[in-house]
């Protein structure tokens, strides 16, 4: 079992929509949970970063984690054809010494 | 302005030659990282560096090389020994709270 299961996608949706990407992972001691975007050809962007369990909002994201799930997730609300972009989910364990496992990324598209 | 620059943005490699991509950062992060992207295989970890004058090998080192003899600058050499080093290349920084920032990359190509 990998340590981080993401859906490659791709993933399409009409502009408007609301958008849920997720990821779930195998070990328990991810203490910090950060998504990604990246767009074609570009280095990744971090959208979100949370600190163990819970919701957190920023404008049109929101990132949630549920740790007794192993299981967390990006939602876009209202999402626009500049949504269009591959997500990265990424985690790592509070210890010095490691570094980010990520996982493969979703791609997903946004028509107007 | 602060961030992270790499250089050159794209790269083109003969057989057996050895070449160097350039990573500086202005952020002041004292962890650096190297990560190789191929279509459908998300982000691979080569090296990293979580202090100067030392680096740790990640999943994928071989064929690989690096030096931290600065605060600012992780220089990646991909050897002749890589034999499949066509990808797309990520340099990284973190400070203490993991959260990691990424340059624009490099695209390598083996002609």
């Amino acid at each position: 079992q990998k340590e981080v299961e993401q859906d490659p996608g791709p993933l399409s949706v009409p502009e408007g929509a609301i958008v849920s990407l997720n990821c779930t992972y195998s070990n328990s001691a991810f203490q910090y949970f950060m998504w990604y975007r990246q767009y074609s050809r570009k280095g990744p962007e971090l959208l979100m970063y949370t600190y163990s369990s819970g919701n957190k909002e920023d404008g049109r994201f929101t990132a949630q984690v549920d740790k007794s799930s192993k299981y967390i997730s990006l939602f876009i609300r209202d999402s626009q054809p500049s949504d269009s972009a591959t997500y990265l989910c990424a985690m790592i364990p509070n210890q010095a010494g490691t570094a980010l496992i990520f996982g493969k990324g979703t791609t997903l598209s946004v028509s107007s | 302005d602060g961030g992270i620059t790499q250089s050159p943005k794209y790269l083109f490699r003969k057989e057996g030659q050895n070449v160097t991509l350039s990573c500086e950062q202005n952020l002041n992060h004292d962890a650096m990282y190297w990560y190789r992207q191929d279509p459908g295989q998300g982000l691979r970890l080569i090296y990293y560096s979580q202090i100067v004058n030392d680096f740790q090998k990640g999943d994928i080192a071989e064929g690989y090389s690096v030096s931290r003899e600065k605060k600012e600058s992780f220089p990646l050499t991909v050897t002749s020994a890589q034999k499949n080093p066509t990808a797309f290349y990520l340099c990284a920084s973190s400070i203490y709270d993991h959260r990691q920032f990424f340059g624009p990359g490099t695209r390598l190509t083996v002609l």
